[in-house]
């Protein structure tokens, strides 16, 4: 069946770049999306990319998709301690369902 | 506002008292589905359902039922609780069609002692 991974634990520096990589095994998915969860709450919708797209920017987010590998990335520039959260990576398949990654869990030091 | 509405936030039961967590959208959604999320495994879907009187097996249906009699509402029923079902639910909908992203409820952390 349908699997996406994602590292566990990312650490960086305040005013660093954090990058949170995903993979994902369904060739026929349509939208590949990012979540932010923070503590004590349900996911936010970060940003998404089609997957005829190579590449989105919104701010200070970035995503990659490399469609012939299936990898997927965040970018976010100038990490602040307010992006310490989980991010999840989730594929849509078979038209309309949903698969997530483990998330990953990012730790922003000062 | 639209959002996703759980309830209750918090519960906590005992082995084999039957439960039911309710899950309610205001968006005219046709999608819904409820996760489970666990320290290490991530979101598990449980179950989904595509419109009404439509619900499918995710990957952890076990000891789980739901129903899907409105368009609104889905809620998640554990007939008999056992302890291996504490976790940190959410429930979930989108629209079909399209990009529609999926947007979740606040989570209900259920004890099962």
């Amino acid at each position: 069946g349908e699997d996406v991974e994602q590292s566990l634990f990312l650490s960086v520096r305040e005013g660093d770049s954090s990058v949170i990589n995903c993979t994902y095994t369904d060739s026929s998915s349509t939208y590949l999306y990012w979540y932010k969860q923070e503590p004590g709450a349900g996911l936010q919708l970060l940003t998404y990319i089609f997957s005829n797209m190579d590449m989105k920017q919104d701010q200070r987010l970035t995503v990659l998709l490399n469609k012939k590998d299936k990898h997927l990335s965040l970018r976010i520039a100038d990490t602040q301690t307010g992006d310490s959260a989980i991010y999840f990576c989730a594929e849509m398949v078979y038209g309309q369902n949903f698969v997530f990654g483990p998330g990953t869990r990012l730790s922003v030091l000062p | 506002e639209a959002q996703v509405t759980q309830n209750p936030r918090y519960l906590i039961t005992v082995t084999g008292k039957k439960l039911t967590v309710t899950c309610s959208q205001n968006m005219n959604h046709e999608y819904m589905s409820w996760y489970r999320q666990d320290p290490g495994l991530g979101l598990r879907q449980i179950y989904y359902s595509m419109n009404v009187e439509v619900t499918d097996k995710g990957d952890v249906p076990e000891g789980y039922k739901v129903s899907r009699k409105e368009k609104r509402n889905f809620p998640l029923i554990l007939e008999s609780p056992s302890p291996n079902q504490t976790s940190l639910y959410f429930c979930a909908s989108s629209s079909q069609g399209g990009n529609s992203p999926l947007h979740f409820g606040n989570g209900t952390r259920l004890t099962v002692t």
